[in-house]
């Protein structure tokens, strides 16, 4: 079946710092997405990217759906501890319907 | 607005017991969808709803995993007999549309099942 590479699996970092992760698949998407999930929560929606080469952002995050349709980045500047949680990327492969989950990435930041 | 709402938060039972969850989706939501998310690993796919009728159930185990959408509205999950692999949080989702393109998902805060 499909499956998406995501990296790092966990991040350990400082207060204001800038975090990268990234997602990368064997299959074209049509749609990438980015979720962050609380303990205890279900996953929220942060970003959603429908073109290759798309450059979107939202706040301090900023996602890009890499040009081969095959990737994407989410970056994360001047981190602050509510950042902390697990950020995943999903993506829509063409003609279906179908969310593909990454294994997300853990982000911990130090005040 | 209220957002999706799963119940019980929490369940846990012995393997080869029967359990069944419930979600009611975002009211005027046509699309549903369960999740399985295994710890460490992201939500897995189960089955979709579009209104009453499955769009995919193509990774739900049918041997032991039944769902059912009969209003269109809220839906019930069930496993039975559980297995000790069942152990995970089961997340509902729903989103508005029904057409192909991509409709932002809003998911529930899960049930989680311990299986002993």
């Amino acid at each position: 079946g499909q499956q998406l590479n995501q990296s790092p699996q966990s991040m350990f970092i400082q207060e204001g710092e800038d975090v990268s992760m990234n997602c990368t698949s064997s299959s074209i998407f049509n749609t990438w997405l980015w979720y962050k999930q609380d303990p205890g929560e279900g996953p929220v929606l942060l970003i959603a990217l429908y073109k290759a080469g798309e450059l979107t952002s939202n706040g301090r995050l900023t996602a890009q759906f890499g040009i081969t349709r095959k990737d994407s980045f989410l970056n994360i500047s001047a981190s602050i501890p509510s950042d902390v949680g697990i950020y995943f990327c999903a993506g829509l492969y063409t003609g279906g319907f179908k969310t593909i989950f990454g294994a997300g990435t853990r982000l911990f930041v130090k005040a | 607005e209220a957002g999706v709402a799963q119940s019980p938060r929490y369940k846990i039972i012995e393997k080869r017991q029967s359990v069944a969850f419930w979600c009611n989706p975002i009211s005027g939501h046509a699309t549903l969808y369960w999740y399985q998310q295994i710890l460490g690993q992201g939500p897995k796919l189960l089955i979709q709803f579009q209104n009453n009728g499955v769009v995919d159930d193509s990774q739900l185990p049918k041997d032991r995993f039944s769902a059912e959408r009969l209003k269109g509205v809220d839906s019930t999950l069930k496993i039975q007999p559980a297995k000790l692999e069942d152990s995970a949080v089961y997340l509902c989702a729903s989103s508005p549309g029904t057409s192909g393109y991509y409709n932002e998902q809003f998911f529930g805060p899960g049930t989680r099942l311990t299986v002993l």
